[in-house]
């Protein structure tokens, strides 16, 4: 698989936006990006993904690299419930292994009032 | 909005002795999951469910764990003779097809004394 490098930890104040790295240098023509996140004592909660072009949806946008060697997430104005562990993974959907979502450690994003 | 429902939300058993976690997965998806969370650790794929058969399964699901669909709401994930290590948070998921998003459910905390 296709292996993802994240910050282990990152710090937000409330209402300012966020940028949530990862690099995949070894990102396959096939694989896309998901973002999947999981607040305190909860199960995983999907985000948001892309394959090659910029990503919005209601609660986040993606920016992905021109090599799509990396990526960011930004939550545009953090609050207090983004308060969580963002993962960043890659799901070819086509390959073998493609039903698993394979979690790294992920990023625990703070927010600070 | 639909969601993955878990019973129990906090099981405690014996070495041992076997334990059943269920799961309600979201009504209209075809795929299931089952992944584990050891305290502090990162989030592992057990095994995927489709068509009532096992389509994905990882190392850590040996013979000591099974699952089924015993009827067409509930899926259960069996562990037959529980170990210390098996204390972990269940996670059940769900999805419409294999490659779409999966959705999790709230956790079943499992504690093996």
């Amino acid at each position: 698989d296709a292996k993802t490098t994240q910050p282990n930890s990152m710090e937000s104040n409330e209402e300012e936006p966020v940028h949530l790295p990862c690099n995949h240098s070894t990102i396959s023509g096939t694989d896309y990006i998901h973002w999947y996140r999981q607040l305190p004592s909860q199960g995983p909660e999907y985000v948001i993904h892309g394959l090659t072009s910029n990503v919005n949806n209601r609660m986040a946008s993606l920016a992905i690299a021109e090599d799509r060697k990396s990526s960011t997430l930004i939550l545009h104005r953090a609050t207090l419930r983004d308060a969580a562990v963002y993962y960043c993974i890659l799901r070819d959907p086509s390959g073998a292994g493609s039903y698993q979502l394979t979690f790294g450690k992920g990023t625990k994003l703070s927010v600070i009032p | 909005e639909p969601e993955v429902t878990q019973t129990p939300s906090h099981q405690v058993t014996q070495m041992g002795q076997e334990v059943i976690l269920r799961c309600v997965p979201i009504s209209n998806h075809l795929y299931f999951y089952w992944y584990r969370q050891i305290l502090g650790q990162k989030v592992e794929f057990l095994v995927s469910f489709y068509n009532n058969e096992i389509s994905e399964k990882s190392e850590i699901f040996d013979d000591q764990f099974s699952v089924e669909r015993p009827d067409g709401s509930n899926f259960t994930l069996k562990i037959r003779s529980t170990k210390l290590e098996d204390s972990a948070m269940y996670f059940c998921a769900s999805s419409e097809q294999d490659t779409d998003t999966q959705y999790f459910g709230p956790g079943t905390r499992l504690t093996v004394l």
